[in-house]
């Protein structure tokens, strides 16, 4: 198994551009995240999805947005990219049949700045 | 809301030296409690845990007890080693619905041979 991938692992954005972050996971978790990691800060959960067709929003949402169209990729959109949003961000999943021993395998990241 | 305090970084220790690592949270119900490390230039990845209070999570020589009365769930080890180098992230679950995460800060060790 590949666990989670991540793509791209680098990618720098001007003021103004949009991209899609691309996460896929091959261990058919139900559950999946997307976090963004800012430097000396611990992660912070943007959005996740307990299941294809359903997604729904964390801590700190605004200017992105997520699909989750199968249970394996769980795409995170930037429209308007802004210096505010430059981070790792990191994607992540689980499987809720492990209700007591939710442990959440995560992908390498991806490092974003927007210039 | 849940949150969760570790004690501020970086920390720097010798080889072989006794590690602490302070994690404090604050929580509705009864969370599980995580310790999950970052390797440089990697993702994070699950060192221990815990579920239950008393309950103590072990991994690669690193140990965290469950503390209910004082809300912690301190992350030890005996004798470090160069490879211990690493960011280290406290965090804690409601283990319940989407079971998400909510982390410290995270704490920088580096570890000099």
């Amino acid at each position: 198994n590949a666990g989670v991938t991540q793509t791209p692992k680098f990618r720098i954005l001007k003021i103004g551009q949009s991209m899609t972050l691309q996460c896929t996971q091959d261990m058919n978790h139900n559950y999946m995240y997307w976090y963004r990691q800012d430097p000396g800060m611990g992660l912070k959960l943007i959005y996740y999805s307990v299941g294809a067709g359903i997604t729904d929003k964390g801590e700190v949402p605004n200017g992105y947005n997520v699909s989750r169209s199968t249970t394996e990729d769980f795409p995170l959109r930037l429209e308007l990219a802004a210096p505010s949003q430059t981070s790792v961000y990191f994607c992540a999943s689980t499987s809720p049949d492990r209700v007591y021993y939710n442990e959440q395998f995560f992908g390498p990241g991806t490092r974003l700045t927007v210039l | 809301g849940n949150s969760v305090t570790q004690m501020e970084g970086p920390v720097t220790l010798s080889e072989e030296a006794f590690l602490t690592i302070n994690c404090t949270y604050t929580a509705t119900g009864y969370p599980s409690l995580f310790w999950y490390v970052q390797y440089p230039g990697e993702g994070l990845q699950l060192l221990l845990k815990a579920t239950k209070a008393d309950d103590k999570g072990s991994n690669k020589g690193f140990e965290a007890t469950y503390r209910k009365e004082t809300t912690s769930f301190h992350l030890e080890k005996g004798s470090v080693q160069v490879s211990d180098s690493a960011v280290y992230f406290c965090a804690l679950s409601e283990g319940t619905g989407a079971q998400k995460l909510v982390f410290g800060q995270g704490t920088r060790l580096t570890i000099n041979p």
